[in-house]
C-alpha cells in the first residue's frame, strides 16, 4: 500500500473552504484515493474517493493531480460540524484500510 | 449511506472477564467485516478481517485466541475479548463492506464504536 503524508493539523474559518492536502507519491496505478473523517469518539465516516478524475459529491470535492502523486480534499463551506480528523487512504478494491495519522481540522467560529 | 450499528456503545468490566461486542449491517449484506482498535490520541489499527462463514484473518501482533471473531451471517459479526485486562481498554470499531460494481471497489461503512474499560 502507498504511504501518505498529511499535515498534522489545520485551522479553517467557518464558512470558508477547507483545503486538505495529501501526498501519496508511491501510489500504484490501480489504487484509488479514499478520504474518510473521524469526528471525536465516533466511527470514521466515508467522504469521497477517486482514481484519476476529480470527483464531487454532496460532502466534498476531490482534486487529484495528473501524476496522481497528491490530492486535495475540499470542503467548500466548512461548518463547525466538520471539525474532525481527516484521513487520506490509497486503497485497491480488495485491500483493507490502513489509517495513518491524518489531519486534524479545526473549524473556527 | 449504509448503516452499521454496534452494541454496546460502552462497557465497563472487571479484569479477567470476557466481553462480547456485536456489529450489525442494518440495510445491506456485508460480505466482509473489519475490526479496528483505537487507543487514545492514536489512529485506528486494523485487528482482523472476517468474511461471512470463514475464519477471520488477524493482523500481525493480534492474538486470535484472545480476540475471538465470529461472522456467522451477512449482517452480523461479533468480537469477544476474552479474559480482558486493563491494557485491553480501548475504542473498538467495526466496519462492513460489500462488493460494489465490476471493479470490486468497496467502501467501508463504520459503526459508531464501542468503548471498553477494563477495571
Amino acid at each position: 500500500d502507498a504511504k501518505t503524508t498529511q499535515p498534522p493539523s489545520m485551522d479553517c474559518a467557518e464558512g470558508r473552504a477547507a483545503n486538505l492536502p495529501c501526498n501519496h507519491s508511491t501510489i500504484s496505478g490501480n489504487e484509488y484515493v479514499y478520504w474518510y473523517r473521524q469526528i471525536h469518539s465516533q466511527g470514521p465516516q466515508y467522504i469521497i474517493h477517486g482514481l484519476k478524475n476529480n470527483e464531487t459529491n454532496e460532502m466534498a470535492s476531490l482534486i487529484i493531480t495528473e501524476d496522481r502523486k497528491s490530492s486535495t480534499l475540499i470542503l467548500p463551506h466548512a461548518t463547525l460540524r466538520d471539525t474532525a480528523v481527516y484521513y487520506c487512504i490509497p486503497q485497491t478494491g480488495a485491500n483493507n484500510l490502513f489509517f495513518g495519522t491524518g489531519t486534524r481540522l479545526t473549524v473556527i467560529p | 449511506g449504509a448503516v452499521v450499528s454496534q452494541h454496546p456503545s460502552w462497557v465497563i468490566c472487571k479484569s479477567g472477564t470476557s466481553v462480547k461486542i456485536e456489529c450489525r449491517s442494518l440495510d445491506f449484506q456485508a460480505t466482509t467485516m473489519f475490526w479496528y482498535r483505537q487507543f487514545p490520541k492514536q489512529s485506528l489499527m486494523l485487528m482482523a478481517t472476517s468474511n461471512e462463514g470463514s475464519k477471520a484473518t488477524y493482523e500481525q501482533g493480534v492474538e486470535k485466541d484472545k480476540f475471538l471473531i465470529n461472522h456467522a451471517s451477512l449482517t452480523l459479526s461479533t468480537l469477544t475479548v476474552t479474559s480482558a485486562h486493563p491494557e485491553d481498554s480501548s475504542f473498538y470499531i467495526c466496519s462492513a463492506s460489500a462488493n460494489a460494481g465490476g471493479l470490486g471497489i468497496r467502501e467501508q461503512f463504520f459503526g459508531p464504536g464501542t468503548r471498553l474499560t477494563v477495571l
